[in-house]
């Protein structure tokens, strides 16, 4: 398997513009995972789902972001309008089964998003 | 509301032994710990878990107190490929189904 694959794995884009990072999990994955990583907050959960529902969105920062998982081999997250704040490196990972428990999760290489 | 705590940075010798301490003192009786790491720029990379017992495996062994309150992880000898910041999961935040990370040791392997 090719492991979880995003794009773009660049993306610089202006203030107030849309912005879709795209994700395909690992084949056979039931859990589907968006983080974002900057230098101040660390590693921070945004958004997860289980067999492409939403569990748990309450990392999402605000309105300006939305994820989706239409299926099971891909999953969007979408930030409108961007803004220079948003600028970070945005991870996705997948698991089979619960990854707290006797999971593991595994990461793509992220998308990283400059907002100028 | 306790969480699981980790020294920001350490350095280590090349060669040497590695052992990044992990302080989880809530932990509880069915909460397994888990150990990722992050090289740089990379995403996040899994290393090993565990309940009760120590763990090994290719990568790292895990230590865990008999009390469960604490655990290390060990790099039995480190190499610069190893320089990277190394997560305990922050079990207070986690349900089984979430991984929530905290900010890690920073361990540096100095030639």
């Amino acid at each position: 398997d090719a492991g979880v694959i995003q794009s773009p794995r660049h993306e610089v884009t202006e203030m107030g513009q849309e912005v879709t990072l795209r994700c395909k999990p690992i084949s056979g994955h039931d859990y589907l995972f968006w983080y974002r990583q900057t230098m101040m907050r660390g590693l921070e959960l945004l958004i997860y789902f289980n067999n492409n529902v939403p569990i748990d969105d309450s990392g999402m920062p605000e309105d300006r972001f939305s994820a989706k998982m239409p299926n099971a081999s891909f999953s969007t997250l979408k930030i409108q309008p961007s803004e220079p704040r948003d600028s970070a490196v945005y991870f996705c990972a997948s698991s089979f089964g619960l990854a707290g428990f006797t999971g593991e999760l595994f990461f793509g290489e992220g998308s990283r998003l400059t907002v100028l | 509301d306790a969480k699981t705590t980790q020294p920001p940075s350490m350095d280590c010798a090349e060669g040497r032994a590695a052992n990044l301490p992990c302080n989880h003192s809530t932990i509880s009786g069915n909460e397994y710990v888990y150990w990722y790491r992050q090289i740089h720029s990379q995403g996040p990379q899994y290393i090993i878990h565990g309940l009760k017992n120590n763990e090994t495996n290719e990568m790292a062994s895990l230590i865990i107190t008999e009390d469960r309150k604490s655990s290390t992880l060990i790099l039995p000898h480190a190499t610069l490929r190893d320089t990277a910041v190394y997560y305990c999961i922050d079990l207070s935040k986690t349900s089984y189904d979430k991984v929530i990370f905290g900010p890690g040791t920073s361990l540096s392997v100095i030639p």
